[in-house]
């Protein structure tokens, strides 16, 4: 079972872009990647996902790594209501691992 | 389109219990997973349902179990409570495993 590792937490300040990577070395040629987050006290919330073309929608960008084995999500400004934790997880969603604790700071 | 329902929000039970949570999926999707949240281990994979026939267990003890009935909605069973059970669980559908999932507002379990 693949698995995703990303950092424990990051920080950003309001309206500046933040970039959360994610390493997925193991990934198979069909696991899409997949990124949620999660609110305080909220159930995870879909955020984007792709397979290997840089993806773009009203939330973030999601950008691939040409072999596979690394993504980014891309927040172009952060607001204090994107402090969430934010995990990258593969197809399956078998795995979540710890994901990244964001922080906004305004 | 209502989103996907997990019954009962807040639940306390005494160790040695047994509990059943209910999960409503939104019309349409077929495809359940459970998902247990613990501060000290993160989000952890209990199982996935498609099509009322279990796709994916997690490595989880034989007291967890689960179901899906023919209109998708879905329930998990634990037996034999522990302290150790006192945890969030969440509930998400979809409508294949290839598309975004949604997420209910899980379940809140308390062992004492």
């Amino acid at each position: 079972d693949a698995k995703t590792t990303q950092p424990n937490s990051m920080e950003s300040n309001e309206e500046e872009p933040v970039h959360l990577p994610c390493n997925h070395s193991t990934i198979s040629g069909t696991d899409y990647i997949h990124w949620y987050r999660q609110l305080p006290s909220q159930g995870p919330e879909y955020v984007i996902h792709g397979l290997t073309s840089n993806v773009n929608n009203r939330m973030a960008s999601l950008a691939i790594a040409e072999d596979r084995k690394s993504s980014t999500l891309i927040l172009h400004r952060a607001t204090l209501r994107d402090a969430a934790v934010y995990y990258c997880i593969l197809t399956n969603m078998l795995t979540f691992g710890g994901g990244t604790r964001l922080m906004v700071k305004p | 389109k209502a989103g996907v329902t997990q019954t009962p929000r807040y639940l306390i039970k005494t160790r040695g219990q047994q509990v059943t949570l209910s999960c409503s999926p939104i019309s349409g999707h077929r495809s359940v997973s459970w998902y247990q949240q613990t501060p000290g281990q993160g989000l952890q994979f209990l199982f996935e349902y498609f099509s009322e026939t279990q796709r994916n267990k997690g490595n989880f003890p034989g007291r967890f179990s689960g179901r899906q009935f023919s209109n998708s909605r879905s329930e998990m069973n634990v037996s034999t409570l522990e302290l150790g059970d006192s945890a969030l669980y969440l509930c998400a559908s979809s409508p294949t495993r290839l598309t975004e999932a949604f997420f209910g507002q899980g379940t809140r379990l308390t062992v004492v």
